[in-house]
């Protein structure tokens, strides 16, 4: 069965670095997303990417994050300088078509990632 | 906007017992519903959806039905196993986004 995959799984990375978090999407999937859950807390949306280009992002996606499908597998998230209050599991997701059909986002597993 | 609310947590059952868990929405147009589980450990996995009103969906002796009534999307089961015990996300999917709500805490004691 096709799946969703994320590397790395868990990341450690020291406050003002850059990390990118890595996704391979479902391969005739359309529509890419991230969410993250910080610990504890309820999974909140980041931004969904269609044709290239980011198609709605939230309040939490700001200068600091991009997105970017380099080479039509992959989808990736950059985070450009690491504050410790973006620990959290992240969350890359796809989807076939978009919403109002009969379709449904699929998860990858998460990658954690540990800001110290 | 949209707004997914679920009931609080954690919840803790016996084997073999009842299950509801509360999940009421607030959205425009037609959204479609989901649950979502979070074993320990993992991702989220799609447990069961309803794409329209009065749908029912079910999987694994989970089932949950659309009620556009009562904006509600209740997760029940009739008896519940020791590997239920995970965390269990309500969510809608309007323009693009899934919404979830806070998520649920179940643990099942043998």
């Amino acid at each position: 069965e096709p799946e969703v995959t994320q590397t790395p799984s868990h990341q450690v990375t020291q406050m003002g670095q850059e990390v990118i978090l890595r996704c391979v999407p479902i391969s005739n999937h359309l529509y890419f997303y991230w969410y993250r859950q910080i610990l504890g807390q309820k999974v909140e949306f980041l931004v969904s990417f269609y044709n290239n280009e980011i198609s709605e992002k939230s309040e939490i996606f700001d200068d600091q994050f991009s997105v970017e499908r380099p080479d039509g597998s992959n989808f990736t998230l950059k985070i450009r300088s690491t504050k410790l209050e973006d620990s959290a599991m992240y969350f890359c997701a796809s989807s076939l078509r978009q919403a109002y059909s009969n379709t449904e986002a699929f998860f990858g597993q998460g990658t954690r990632l540990t800001v110290v | 906007g949209n707004s997914v609310t679920q009931m609080e947590g954690p919840v803790t059952l016996s084997e073999e017992a009842f299950l509801t868990i509360n999940c009421t929405y607030t959205a425009t147009g037609y959204p479609s519903l989901f649950w979502y589980v979070q074993y320990p450990g993992e991702g989220l996995q799609l447990l069961l959806k309803a794409t329209k009103a009065d749908d029912k969906g079910s999987n694994k002796g989970f089932e949950a039905t659309y009620r556009k009534e009562t904006t509600s999307f209740h997760l029940e089961k009739g008896s519940v196993q020791v590997s239920d015990s995970a965390v269990y996300f309500c969510a809608l999917r309007g323009a693009q986004k899934l919404v979830f709500g806070q998520g649920t805490r179940l643990t099942i004691n043998p």
